[in-house]
């Protein structure tokens, strides 16, 4: 089973920030939080990944507290073709099975 | 950019035909992946090749076998298919097997058996 929590849906208007939070309370420390996304019948799309330290790459910044129990993915500037179900995933760093929650199913509405 | 590619994308088989469901990646990825996604759940992990020459069973192997044909190709097979096999089929490569290489996923095959 997934060991972290989603929202189950979200709206967003297009052109504004989309905010994705999950939780990961049981998180260890050589864990990373993963983020991906599926768009309907498509394959699973990688969009970031961090440890410790807030990232940023060309989709998405990735934002984790402090004491690493959540976090919050970051689409700056939302379009329609952004709407997909995201998924929060930890992962150890010696590897290891991906395991898709639930996910959140984001719309982004005109 | 290709990436990794799945052939075929749909097929429909009989109870008891084979297949094998064949997918390639361009990216140098040393790792590759085979998962299967039913409705209202989520991947599980089939078999994978953490390296070239190297293959291990996942979560869900019964009913399936793999050859890793080369770095760049990762091929699955039904030897006698069953309509529990009746899936959407993605591979997926990583540059290794460890949690900070992200994997990369190919668009699919969509399997029906019946």
């Amino acid at each position: 089973d997934a060991k972290t929590t989603q929202p189950t849906s979200m709206d967003c208007a297009e052109g504004r920030a989309a905010n994705l939070p999950c939780n990961h309370s049981t998180i260890s420390g050589n864990e990373y939080v993963y983020w991906y996304r599926q768009i309907h019948s498509q394959g699973p799309q990688y969009i970031i990944h961090g440890l410790k330290n807030n990232e940023t790459n060309e989709m998405a910044s990735l934002i984790i507290t402090e004491d690493r129990k959540s976090s919050t993915l970051i689409l700056p500037h939302a379009t329609l073709r952004d709407t997909a179900v995201y998924y929060c995933i930890e992962i150890s760093n010696q590897g290891g099975k991906l395991i898709f929650g639930q996910g959140t199913e984001l719309s982004v509405k005109p | 950019n290709a990436g990794v590619t799945q052939t075929p994308k749909f097929q429909v088989l009989k109870t008891g035909q084979s297949m094998t469901l064949q997918c390639a990646q361009d990216m140098n990825h040393n790792s590759m992946y085979w998962y299967r996604q039913d409705p209202g759940m989520g991947l599980r992990l089939i078999y994978y090749s953490a390296s070239e020459g190297t293959t291990d069973k996942g979560e869900v192997p019964n009913g399936y076998n793999v050859s890793r044909l080369n770095k760049r190709e990762f091929s699955l097979r039904l030897e006698s298919a069953a309509p529990s096999q009746t899936s959407v089929y993605f591979c997926a490569s990583s540059d290794g097997p460890r949690g900070n290489q992200p994997q990369h996923f190919g668009d699919g095959t969509r399997l029906s058996i019946l």
